[in-house]
């Protein structure tokens, strides 16, 4: 158990929905990653906050957005779903920007239809 | 740009024979690198990590690893591969100057009974 907490663990959804994907970084994490994994793609970073604040941008479509909030807990949300948007989505945290040891949750597998 | 290659995408070894799994990085400076692993259905979990210093490092679950700046490699090794190693293996380098952790296509290990 690596003390973050992604949910839901599936999500089944219909092409054009809207979803929220949600992440509990470890406790004392200040830092958190969101990163898509498709068979395709393979392991994508996708965006990072720290403290609240963004701190890194990576492949992120312009139809997903995301944030941390003042518990440090982070939303990915995703628009306009597409069926290509189909993947693994997981978040990770660190306690501070200076290594990349990441701690990763199991993931939020989504499902569009 | 930073880049991580995994030339094998999938690698057979008998079980109780040793494993070496090829990583190669493209980075300016000295790289922090990593290798984690990935079993069905799970998240990422992080092996080993090189900062500086040894460049052959000790891992979780028997697995080392060895930089080798001058071939710009980070390869996997065990001596003795058991069944429970199947699984997804991920090399990752991170980037300072970006604050993201970039990592290759994975290498699919299975194990032969």
């Amino acid at each position: 158990d690596s003390g973050v907490t992604q949910t839901p663990k599936h999500l089944i959804t219909a092409t054009g929905q809207r979803v929220t994907l949600r992440c509990s970084p470890r406790s004392g994490d200040l830092s958190v990653y969101w990163y898509q994994q498709s068979l395709d793609q393979g392991l994508q970073f996708l965006i990072q906050y720290y403290n609240g604040e963004e701190r890194a941008k990576g492949n992120i479509l312009e139809r997903f957005s995301a944030q941390q909030f003042p518990d440090l807990h982070s939303e990915l949300n995703l628009s306009s779903l597409e069926l290509g948007d189909s993947a693994l989505y997981f978040c990770a945290s660190s306690v501070d920007l200076s290594t990349g040891e990441l701690f990763f949750g199991e993931g939020s597998r989504l499902t569009v239809l | 740009a930073q880049s991580v290659t995994q030339p094998d995408i999938h690698i057979t070894v008998s079980e109780g024979a040793s494993l070496e799994l090829r990583c190669n990085y493209s980075y300016g400076a000295t790289p922090y690198l990593f290798w984690y692993v990935q079993s069905p259905g799970q998240g990422l979990q992080l092996l080993l990590k090189y900062f500086s210093g040894d460049t052959l490092v000790q891992g979780i679950k028997g697995f080392e690893a060895e930089f080798k700046r001058s071939q710009s490699s980070f390869n996997l090794r065990k001596p003795s591969v058991h069944w429970s190693d199947a699984a997804e293996y991920f090399c990752a380098v991170f980037s300072g100057n970006t604050g993201k952790l970039i990592f290759g296509q994975g290498t699919t290990l299975q194990v032969k009974p």
